[in-house]
């Protein structure tokens, strides 16, 4: 089936190491994106990227940065992690347009320890 | 910027009983997810609704874009619907914006 996948499910990381999270798409979709959503809030979208434009939010802070090395992945890598970027980071893409229909993967719950 | 408000904030009923969320938005948008997310934490599609009506099941929704809500309508809740609801909008100036959600506890 296609799908988006997301490893891995669950990561431990110490205050302060760099941490990488994975995303991959069998949809063939031009858009992904990745968002952060903290213990009973919305998500909250950090950047996108449509085919290979990078869109970052105006608030996302500078230690969350990405790459996309080609359409079927999309890395989140967070350069140093305080125990404030703990949460659950949720990757999805879209078809076409950043307007059309998202569909997400499971998600990578991040600890800091 | 586009405000999204949903409501209610948490809804507990008992299996059987049949459900009405609402997601009033303050700004003409481009497009209307409806999402449901499971106790595991992903989100789930249920619908895109920038306009009209649509039913999968036991589910359905109906956006009046003109008048800046969109309601989900749950029938027969079974205790498998429990969880997070969210809507999400895309802007006209294409933020993509989620609302902060319907809690919803389906009691067996």
């Amino acid at each position: 089936d296609a799908m988006v996948i997301q490893n891995p499910r669950y990561q431990v990381t110490q205050f302060g190491k760099p941490v990488t999270l994975s995303c991959s798409q069998t949809l063939n979709h031009n858009v992904m994106y990745w968002y952060q959503q903290k213990s009973s809030q919305a998500p909250k979208l950090l950047f996108h990227y449509y085919d290979k434009d990078f869109n970052n939010e105006a608030d996302t802070p500078d230690n969350f940065q990405s790459r996309r090395p080609n359409t079927s992945f999309c890395f989140l890598d967070i350069r140093s992690p305080g125990l404030g970027d703990a949460a659950m980071y949720l990757c999805a893409t879209s078809r076409v347009t950043e307007g059309d229909e998202q569909y997400f993967g499971p998600g990578t719950r991040l600890t800091v320890t | 910027g586009i405000q999204v408000e949903q409501s209610p904030p948490d809804l507990i009923l008992q299996e059987g009983a049949n459900s009405t969320l609402r997601c009033n938005f303050s700004d003409s948008v481009n497009n209307l997810q409806w999402f449901h997310q499971n106790p595991w934490g992903q989100l789930i599609n249920l619908f895109y609704i920038p306009s009209g009506t649509k039913q999968n099941g036991r589910l359905s929704a109906t956006t009046v874009a003109t008048e800046r809500y969109s309601l989900l309508y749950i029938s027969s809740s079974q205790t498998t619907d429990s969880g997070v609801y969210f809507c999400a909008v895309l802007s006209r100036d294409d933020k993509i914006i989620f609302g902060k959600g319907t809690r919803l506890h389906i009691l067996p």
